[in-house]
């Protein structure tokens, strides 16, 4: 099985709600990352998770707060978001002990900030 | 620093033509390169990749060769189908930091029957 699965697929929240992104992975990977994309950009890193610690924080502001339950599991709470981090948010996995770190994809969230 | 260059779109074929689409890198070390596809609406899709020189990776008819001494990665197939319109993005790992990916700008193919 080599799937990772997002929840919610589609996402409208407002400038003060708080939501919660939901990517869950059953290939035994121990990293897991959030990424963010931008129409007809490439994705942009968030964070990365290893072995359920946080390893990578590219300079996120602290509105998107990332959560990583067990190695099956991720999560990102958003809260105050605003207009401009409405977009297609990525959640990735890959093995970790192989040396071997080709990354697969969820088919993402699309957020939209009201 | 690690960088990724691959030809700008958008590129528009008749179906069963051939593709090439260029991608051209910099980096230290030896990273590992990838090609990923993004179909519209979707996330993305590792389609092929190579772990060393002269490798070559291929998938769903897709074919790219590790080219060290010309530092490149071209993704090529030799007849697309209207299935195979999408948004193509060549990367490569960063040698610093495995789990960084250096992505090219990417480049969206349409295949027209």
């Amino acid at each position: 099985d080599t799937e990772v699965t997002q929840t919610p697929k589609h996402l409208v929240m407002g400038m003060t709600n708080k939501k919660s992104l939901k990517c869950e992975q059953h290939m035994g990977h121990r990293a897991m990352y959030w990424y963010k994309q931008k129409a007809k950009k490439p994705p942009e890193l968030m964070f990365v998770y290893s072995y359920e610690k946080l390893s990578i924080n590219e300079s996120v502001p602290s509105r998107f707060s990332p959560e990583c339950p067990n190695s099956s599991l991720l999560n990102l709470h958003l809260h105050a978001l605003q207009p401009e981090d409405s977009a297609l948010y990525l959640c990735a996995s890959s093995q970790e002990d192989r040396g071997d770190y080709e990354q697969y994809f969820g088919p993402g969230t699309r957020l939209t900030v009201t | 620093g690690n960088s990724v260059t691959q030809m700008e779109g958008p590129v528009t074929l008749s179906e069963e033509a051939f593709l090439t689409i260029n991608c051209t890198y910099t980096a230290t070390g030896y990273p590992s390169l990838f090609w990923y596809v993004q179909y519209p609406g979707e996330g993305l899709q590792l389609l092929l990749k190579a772990t060393k020189a002269d490798d070559k990776g291929s998938n769903k008819g897709f074919e790219a060769t590790y080219r060290k001494e010309t530092t490149s990665f071209h993704l090529e197939k030799g007849s697309v189908q209207v299935s195979d319109s999408a948004v193509y993005f060549c990367a490569l790992s960063d040698a610093g930091n495995n789990r960084k990916l250096i992505w090219g700008l990417g480049t969206s193919l349409a295949v027209n029957p």
